[in-house]
């Protein structure tokens, strides 16, 4: 069974540009999550959707968005990127999200913003 | 507000001895805990789980422990072995949150020496 799929694996970009990040979730699993790692934060919950609906929301600018398709691929957006947004973005699949539930993680995307 | 906190950025055992990985946790309305591994440039791999309801589970290697009054879990490694470096994440998540949204620790560094 393939896990979690995430590309680009690494992306650089400049400030002020935008950037689309996709992630293919373990067939069968309809709940997506995204994380983003730093050095200084750690792993903090951006999202995550579930049958094409945004489910739960952490704490980052609307600039951050993201959505599901009926396959239940997902692909996240961040527009006028800034360069405390160079981070590592990984995404997380997981049948249905509920409790008791591990979440199976993607090898991520690599973003640096210059 | 850090409502997930591993104190121990590092930790630095010898091989075949006791790795003792911790993290305290402060809303009390966490009632699942999971640990996962990361090895650089890969997403985070799970290792094992504890419900509220329980104060110990055990997987082979691995056993976690779980303090409620404390808000405090741990993770034992016995024996530790090098293939066990990596950085050690906890997290946690509540019943009350649906899905897929974990809070995470800033993540311990094991090193295991030969």
């Amino acid at each position: 069974k393939a896990g979690v799929t995430q590309t680009p694996r690494y992306l650089i970009k400049t400030r002020g540009q935008q950037v689309t990040l996709s992630c293919s979730p373990i067939s069968g699993h309809r709940s997506v999550s995204w994380y983003q790692q730093t050095p200084g934060q750690g792993l903090q919950f951006l999202f995550e959707y579930f049958s094409e609906t945004q489910r739960n929301k952490g704490n980052f600018p609307g600039r951050f968005s993201g959505r599901q398709f009926s396959n239940s691929r997902s692909e996240m957006n961040v527009s006028t990127l800034e360069l405390g947004d160079s981070a590592l973005y990984l995404c997380a699949s997981s049948w249905d999200g509920q409790l008791n539930e591990k979440l199976f993680f993607g090898s991520g995307t690599q973003l640096s913003v210059l | 507000d850090q409502q997930v906190k591993q104190n121990s950025p590092s930790l630095s055992v010898q091989e075949g001895r006791i790795s003792i990985l911790n993290c305290d946790y402060t809303n009390s309305m966490f009632d699942y805990f999971l640990w996962y591994k990361k090895y650089p440039a890969e997403g985070p791999t799970f290792l094992i789980s504890i419900s509220s309801i329980k104060d110990k589970n055990e997987d082979g290697r691995f056993t976690v422990f779980l303090n409620k009054s404390a808000k405090h879990l741990s993770l034992h490694i016995v024996p530790s072995q090098p293939g066990d470096s990596a950085v050690y994440f906890c997290a946690a998540r509540s019943s009350y949150n649906q899905g897929g949204k974990l809070i995470f620790g800033q993540g311990t560094e094991l090193s295991v020496k030969p």
